[in-house]
């Protein structure tokens, strides 16, 4: 089993929806959580981080994190066609700054 | 700022190959890593440095070589090049905040797409 799974979609949806985008892991002691964007043949771009349990926004994203569940999860609102990308969710331990564990990512596509 | 840059963005070799792939960070980061990106399998670390002379290695080592003489650049070696190494290569750096949020900020490169015939 892969400490962080995450569903590889493609997940389509219309111009406009409301998108969720979810991760799951094992090992407890995460505490520091992620989210990075993708772009096609681009290089990954930190978008969204959480410390521990609680939500988090920042304009149309929301990043939530569940620790008793060992949930998180990307909200995007009001999707556009730009938002059309692999999403990858990141996590790593306190204190341990040099490694980072990566969900595989879900590709989502926007359509108008 | 230039950001994390990488060269070359595509290549191919033949199995058994030397090649290096080369990574430079204008940001003034201490720490630099490479990561491998496969499908279904995620970003997986390689090595890491986390300054000038000091490298470590991550997940999946083995086949690889790095050194770091410098804060700028940190390259990756391939010394044989195996059809298993075929993969697209990100390089990523960050600097050091501890304890915080800010410590696991990674800026990446755009890759570079090694395929080993």
């Amino acid at each position: 089993q892969k400490e962080v799974e995450q569903d590889p979609g493609p997940l389509s949806v219309p111009e406009g929806a409301i998108v969720s985008l979810n991760c799951t892991y094992s090992n407890s002691a995460f505490q520091y959580f992620m989210w990075y964007r993708q772009y096609s043949r681009k290089g990954p771009e930190l978008l969204m981080y959480t410390y521990s349990s609680g939500n988090k926004e920042d304009g149309r994203f929301t990043a939530q994190v569940d620790k008793s569940s060992k949930y998180i999860s990307l909200f995007i609102r009001d999707s556009q066609p730009s938002d059309s990308a692999t999403y990858l969710c990141a996590m790593s331990f306190t204190g341990t700054a040099s490694k980072l564990t990566f969900g595989t990512g879900t590709r989502l596509q926007v359509t108008l | 700022n230039a950001g994390v840059t990488q060269t070359p963005k595509f290549q191919v070799l033949k199995t058994g190959q030397s090649m290096t792939l080369q990574c430079a960070q204008d940001m003034n980061h201490e720490y630099m890593s490479w990561y491998r990106q496969d499908p279904g399998m995620g970003l997986r670390l390689i090595h890491y440095s986390v300054g000038a002379g000091i490298t470590d290695q991550g997940e999946v080592p083995n086949g690889y070589n790095v050194s770091r003489s410098t804060t700028e650049d940190f390259p990756l070696r391939l010394l044989s090049a195996a059809p298993s190494q075929t993969s697209v290569y990100f390089c990523a750096s960050r600097g050091f905040s501890h304890g915080t949020i800010r410590a696991n900020v990674l800026t990446f490169g755009a890759g570079s797409r090694l395929t080993v015939l």
